[in-house]
């Protein structure tokens, strides 16, 4: 079975200063995708940044980076330069695409809170 | 563009009863997902529609039922409604049919069971 894992439920970053956020999963596809999603609180759920399993480099957009290692199936997530904004429940996320099919699996969030 | 929408925001309903959401897709994306999300259980997969059909499947029981419109739109229906039923549903478009793609989320439409 495909499982996708957030170890940490909470962290607290301060502003300006750097956090990683964990995710490992389970799979025994080849190709697939990682994405990572905020969800602000009371706010839609956008889209941070998305990686292709067949590709060896690292994602990035702007402040945001991921650290691939698909060896140890483990996917997390470098938000540099914290702002207030970036408080907000983060979630990862494992898509398949296979006979005509797709499937996502989410992890169950972290929530990072930014201190002023 | 406008993105997905989804009415009601808001909703309350008692045990028994049942409710339809209703979500409008991005214009242009033909595949339509359904998601609960519960504090407990996080994100769970509901169902995907795409071109009017059901092309996938989440765990759910069969009071969960949901289907797609020529135009796209989608609409989730729960009958008998039960208290755990009591969460935030989401509705997530994409272009569909294609390997590349991302998903973009509605705001959601809460749904309080009493």
């Amino acid at each position: 079975a495909q499982t996708v894992t957030q170890s940490q439920p909470e962290m607290s970053v301060q502003e300006a200063e750097t956090v990683t956020l964990s995710c490992t999963y389970d799979t025994s596809e080849n190709n697939y995708y990682l994405f990572w999603y905020k969800q602000p609180p009371s706010r839609q759920m956008i889209l941070v940044i998305r990686q292709e399993a067949y590709k060896q480099q690292n994602a990035t957009e702007n402040r945001f980076s991921v650290n691939f290692q698909k060896a140890a199936k483990s996917f997390s997530l470098k938000i540099s330069d914290s702002q207030l904004g970036d408080t907000a429940m983060y979630f990862c996320a494992f898509m398949t695409f296979t006979s005509g099919t797709y499937k996502y699996i989410f992890g169950t969030g972290t929530r990072l809170k930014v201190l002023a | 563009k406008a993105g997905v929408t989804q009415t009601p925001r808001y909703l309350i309903k008692t045990r028994g009863q049942q409710v339809t959401l209703s979500c409008s897709p991005i214009s242009g994306h033909r595949s339509v997902s359904w998601y609960q999300q519960t504090p407990g259980q996080g994100l769970q997969f509901l169902f995907e529609y795409f071109s009017e059909t059901q092309r996938n499947k989440g765990n759910f029981p069969g009071r969960f039922s949901g289907r797609q419109f020529s135009n796209s739109r989608s609409e989730m229906n729960v009958s008998t409604l039960e208290l755990g039923d009591s969460a935030l549903y989401l509705c997530a478009s994409e272009l569909g049919g294609t390997y590349q793609e991302t998903q973009y989320f509605g705001p959601g439409t809460r749904l309080l069971v009493l």
